[in-house]
Parts: C-alpha cells; sequence; structure tokens
C-alpha cells in the first residue's frame, strides 16, 4: 500500500531555520508536492518536485531524493506566520492515464518568539 | 488566476438531512475536480474524482450513494451529503486542475466546508 510519513508536530524559534521530513513508500510515483495549511482552511501549493535534487523558492525549498524515498522542507528566516500544518504529497499515476494526489498527515509547525 | 470557490464556508445540519456542497472554478475550466474529506489532525483523504460530464470515481471505502457528486458542467461540480450522520462531520475541500494544465501544475483548492451534524 501507500505510506506517506512526517512528524507530527514541530517547534522552532523565529528567524531560525527548520527542516521538514518526509518519507514514503508508494509506488508509481510521479512528483511529490508540499502545501501549507492554516487551521480551518484550504491548502496553498508551496513547491513541486519530480527529479532529484533542490528547489528553491524564497524562504522556502524543498529537497527529494527518488532512491531513498525521502523529501524535505527547508524553511528559513522563520516568521509567525509560518505557524501552519505543512502537507507532504506524492502524485501516483493510477493507470489509464489518470494520477492520484495522496497526502501525509501534516507537520503542524509551531514559530516562538 | 485560478481560483476556486467552495460554497458554503460552514453548516450545521439535523442528522438524516442532505447537505450539498458547491465547488465553482472561476477563472478557468476545470476538466477535473476532487473531492477530499479531512478530519481533525488527520491528512486530507481523497473522496472521489469526477471529470465534466461522466460519473464520478470513488476511493475505496465511500459510499457512492451516501457522497453524491455531480460534474454537469467545466466550472461547476457538487457534493450531496445525504441522510447525513454526525459521523459525517468533517471538513470537506474540493479542488480543480484546468483544462490544458500540465500534470507537474498543483491542483486549486477551494476554501473548504466544515460540516457539522447534530
Amino acid at each position: 500500500g501507500q505510506n506517506i510519513d512526517q512528524p507530527t508536530e514541530m517547534t522552532a524559534t523565529e528567524g531560525a531555520i527548520v527542516q521538514i521530513n518526509c518519507t514514503y513508500q508508494t509506488s508509481g510515483f510521479n512528483g511529490l508536492f508540499w502545501y501549507q495549511q492554516h487551521a480551518g482552511e484550504a491548502p496553498t501549493f508551496l513547491s513541486y518536485n519530480v527529479l532529484d535534487g533542490l528547489e528553491e523558492k524564497g524562504r522556502f525549498s524543498s529537497f527529494l531524493s527518488r532512491s531513498k524515498g525521502y523529501s524535505y522542507l527547508l524553511l528559513k528566516e522563520l516568521q509567525m506566520k509560518d505557524s501552519a500544518s505543512y502537507l507532504c504529497a506524492v502524485r501516483l499515476y493510477s493507470g489509464a492515464g489518470s494520477y492520484q494526489l495522496t497526502f501525509g498527515k501534516g507537520t503542524k509547525l509551531s514559530v516562538i518568539p | 488566476g485560478a481560483v476556486v470557490s467552495q460554497h458554503p464556508s460552514w453548516v450545521i445540519c439535523k442528522s438524516g438531512t442532505s447537505v450539498k456542497i458547491e465547488c465553482r472554478s472561476l477563472d478557468f475550466q476545470a476538466t477535473t475536480m476532487f473531492w477530499y474529506r479531512q478530519f481533525p489532525k488527520q491528512s486530507l483523504m481523497l473522496m472521489a474524482t469526477s471529470n465534466e460530464g461522466s460519473k464520478a470515481t470513488y476511493e475505496q471505502g465511500v459510499e457512492k450513494d451516501k457522497f453524491l457528486i455531480n460534474h454537469a458542467s467545466l466550472t461547476l461540480s457538487t457534493l450531496t451529503v445525504t441522510s447525513a450522520h454526525p459521523e459525517d462531520s468533517s471538513f470537506y475541500i474540493c479542488s480543480a486542475r484546468g483544462l490544458g494544465e500540465v500534470e507537474r501544475s498543483p491542483l486549486h483548492f477551494g476554501n473548504g466546508t466544515r460540516l457539522t451534524v447534530t
């Protein structure tokens, strides 16, 4: 079956750097997304990786190693507004030209002063 | 661009009644819409995938007679929770992929509907 693991909660200090890890065991891997979700709101897209390596986007970077089934989201210069849940989502090819996005449980990040 | 509007944002209903949730793509044509459900502290679970003009494809364990999905046009999909029970209380989120979007494109999400069944 498909399995996506990420830590349940993390705490970090304002201005610091935090790394949120995600490991996956899936079949039909076709890309990995990171989303940010504030409580009671819809997820918003942060980053996408399909090839190995680092993708940088301002204060956010995401890394992927397909051979290890591993990704991380790196947040720099943390701000209080970064307190949210971060969802790792793997896109899987489910056959007949269709794709499915499977989400991890999310990591709740709390940024403290 | 790429705005998805979901309505209502919250609803409280009595057990046994039906509730309809609408998901509209405001500035693009959504060939595929996805309906997710999220329980507290849980991940988004895909319930069903719908393509415009055809029947929805439901995930294993999701009752298609209970969760009716209609994708009648390229800009509107509806989810009707029939004969709702307290265990159906959850956060329902729709998402959409636009016509011509490549596979690497992220999904566009609605703001979700908080359903509480009393």
